[in-house]
């Protein structure tokens, strides 16, 4: 089974700064996909970044970013330059690849607040 | 787009009610439907899987005869909390997949939702 570890309950970040959220897990399988989800107080979940197990270049989406250590088992996400919009529960994931269904597994989330 | 709906957004039912929560993927077949709980300032803990035309597959822990789960068509999926008790209580969460799109095959699309509220 996999498990998805994110270390920080809480983090907070003034607006226009750089913050950077973490997040590690254990596997045993070899490919695999990462996200990084965004849920705002609406509570839709959105999907922010993802990395596919199997590049080792880092995923960018325009102020967000991703550094995949694999051998490491770590996923950060780095937000550049900070916005209010930014505030929301923001939650790592790991999908193991089959054809059965693809199932996600979270981490425990980190509450990031943008301060102005 | 992959647009997923549920209905209704928020539910308040007197304890021992059954409620029924709908997910819709609206815009694609969803041959995977997920079902998720989440209680306030936790992270989202599968429940169960459905494949279209098959039985669900619960998560340990989850009684699939308190969360009855269909799918009996490519674009729906319900959800049933049976004689549902306060500590039912919680915001349910539906995504689907779709192993038909190439482009999104290993992406899951989440709905809106649901608050149930059981007195």
């Amino acid at each position: 089974a996999q498990t998805v570890t994110q270390s920080q309950p809480e983090m907070s970040v003034q607006e226009a700064e750089t913050v950077t959220l973490s997040c590690t897990y254990d596997t045993s399988e070899n490919n695999y996909y990462l996200f990084w989800y965004k849920q705002p107080p609406s509570r839709q979940m959105i999907l922010v970044i993802r990395q596919e197990a199997y590049k080792q270049q880092n995923a960018t989406e325009n102020r967000f970013s991703v550094n995949f250590q694999k051998a490491a088992k770590s996923f950060s996400l780095k937000i550049s330059d900070s916005q209010l919009g930014d505030t929301a529960m923001y939650f790592c994931a790991f999908m193991k690849v089959n054809n059965a269904g693809n199932m996600l597994t979270f981490g425990g989330g980190t509450r990031l607040m943008v301060k102005p | 787009g992959a647009v997923v709906s549920q209905h209704p957004s928020w539910v308040i039912c007197k304890s021992g009610t059954s409620v029924k929560i709908e997910c819709r993927s609206l815009d694609f077949q969803a041959t995977t439907m997920f079902w998720y709980r989440q209680f306030p300032k936790q992270s989202l803990m599968l429940m169960a899987t459905s494949n279209e035309g098959s039985k669900a597959t619960y998560e340990q822990g989850v009684e699939k005869d308190k969360f009855l789960i269909n799918h009996a068509s490519l674009t729906l999926s319900t959800l049933t909390v049976t004689s549902a008790h306060p500590e039912d209580s919680s915001f349910y969460i539906c995504s689907a997949n779709t192993l038909l799109r190439v482009l999104t095959v290993n992406e899951q699309f989440f709905g809106p939702g649901t608050r149930l509220t059981v007195l």
